[in-house]
């Protein structure tokens, strides 16, 4: 079974540009997971889905970030406009509905740098 | 509101040796800990998970015991390898309305030296 996607693996933008970072769940998962990386902050939850339908939005991310998920293979994480401290590693990950002790598998992450 | 705490941020040690990594939580639910393993520029994949106090929870040379009584899931190896050298998560999940949120620490980069 393939495990999470995500494409792209780099981006490098413009401050002020809008990028779209893009992840496909393990097939059969429900919920799925966006968070950004960084050294100082960790792990940080951006947004999650349970069945497609929007559970956490991420507080204070909901300014410039908006994760989508059209559909039960496919998400997608949109920041606009990109500002310098956005750069950072994202990663999405999935895991099986409804079960708090579920193992969360992550994807090989994209890396943002917004210049 | 609930927290994992990781006090290291780094531990650097020479192959053979043997490590501790800490975690301790706070949680007003039952809890239910996991550790996180993420090798440069790889995904982080669970190491290890437990939800049962006191009970020793062992998977690729690693274990940890969940303590209850004093809020801890520390890592644990008897001899570290090269290999080992990654960042190490640890998380937790609380038996809630929210139990889909796992929270994760900061994390530890474990550095094994020749």
């Amino acid at each position: 079974d393939a495990g999470v996607t995500q494409t792209p693996r780099h981006e490098v933008a413009e401050k002020g540009q809008t990028i779209i970072l893009k992840c496909e769940p393990v097939s059969g998962h429900n919920d799925l997971f966006w968070y950004r990386q960084t050294k100082i902050q960790g792990l940080e939850l951006l947004s999650y889905f349970r069945s497609k339908s929007l559970m956490e939005d991420g507080g204070a991310f909901k300014d410039r970030f908006k994760a989508e998920m059209l559909n039960s293979s496919f998400s997608t994480l949109k920041i606009q406009p990109t500002e310098p401290k956005d750069s950072a590693v994202y990663l999405c990950a999935s895991s099986q509905q409804g079960q708090f002790y579920a193992e969360q598998f992550f994807g090989p992450g994209t890396r943002l740098t917004v210049l | 509101g609930d927290s994992v705490t990781q006090t290291e941020g780094l531990v650097t040690l020479t192959k053979g040796l043997p490590v501790m990594l800490n975690c301790t939580y706070q949680t007003t639910y039952s809890p239910f800990l996991f550790w996180y393993v993420q090798h440069l520029n790889e995904a982080p994949k669970l190491l290890l998970k437990s939800s049962t106090d006191n009970k020793r929870t062992e998977h690729q040379g690693f274990y940890a015991t969940l303590h209850k009584s004093s809020s801890s899931f520390h890592l644990q190896k008897s001899s570290v390898q090269l290999s080992d050298s990654a960042l190490y998560f640890c998380a937790l999940s609380g038996l809630d309305t929210n139990a889909y949120k796992v929270i994760f620490g900061k994390g530890t980069h474990l550095h094994v030296l020749p």
